[in-house]
């Protein structure tokens, strides 16, 4: 159980251009998914927190305008790239949270990697 | 504010070796700690968690890992490495009532030879 999906798993895509990237909770429900971004040979940073039915939570220094976040269900966030740059190329993860007793645990997809040529 | 500190970028150890990567963090309340392993070009996958009460938790494909207050560590360890093994271990650490936010270790990368 708590398999999160992402889509694509790869995408090349012109600069100037927007991409879109989705993030599924397959076996349950996740009112806060979160979108991390990931350089190479280093540690995931966090970019923003993805609250169902309403506006996404960013980190500073993220440009809320430019990843724009969209949580529309209880199974999907989407992290658009607007007006892709080369220099947003990188490693995009999300994870879901799966609300437990216990503690909520976060459940990661198996990333996006974002080529921008 | 929080931090994780990952002795050892690099660890590699010989099929059969006990593995050891080290975890040490900081943190103004009592924290929840994470183990995750990434496989190349993949997402994380959680390995073992704590939370409250036995320090020593257990996770999977044989790995655990032990709470240890005093020296603020939360160190993950397996008898005898396994060349699947090989991967890219990250420590991280949320604070309860954080809004669950991970704050991520740099990762260490584990070399597993024959």
């Amino acid at each position: 159980g708590a398999v999160v999906s992402q889509h694509p798993s790869r995408v090349i895509c012109k600069s100037g251009t927007s991409v879109k990237i989705e993030c599924r909770s397959l076996d349950f429900q996740a009112t806060t998914m979160f979108w991390y971004r990931q350089f190479p040979k280093q540690s995931l940073m966090l970019m923003a927190t993805s609250n169902e039915g309403s506006k996404a939570t960013y980190e500073q220094g993220v440009e809320k305008d430019k990843f724009l976040i969209n949580h529309a269900s209880l199974t999907l966030s989407t992290l658009t790239v607007t007006s892709a740059h080369p220099e947003d190329s990188s490693f995009y993860i999300c994870s879901a949270l799966l609300n437990r007793p216990s503690t909520d645990t976060q459940y990661f997809g198996p990333g996006t990697r974002l080529t921008v040529l | 504010a929080q931090s994780v500190t990952q002795l050892g970028s690099h660890v590699s150890v010989s099929e059969g070796a006990l593995v050891l990567l080290r975890c040490n963090y900081s943190s103004s309340v009592p924290p929840y700690l994470f183990w995750y392993v990434q496989y190349p070009n993949q997402g994380l996958q959680l390995l073992l968690k704590y939370t409250t009460g036995a320090t020593l938790v257990k996770g999977i494909n044989g790995f655990e890992a032990e709470f240890k207050k005093s020296e603020t560590s939360f160190h993950l360890t397996k008898p005898s490495a396994h060349m699947s093994d090989a991967a890219e271990y990250f420590c991280a650490v949320s604070a309860p009532g954080g809004g669950n936010k991970l704050t991520f270790g740099t990762g260490t990368q584990l070399k597993v030879e024959l």
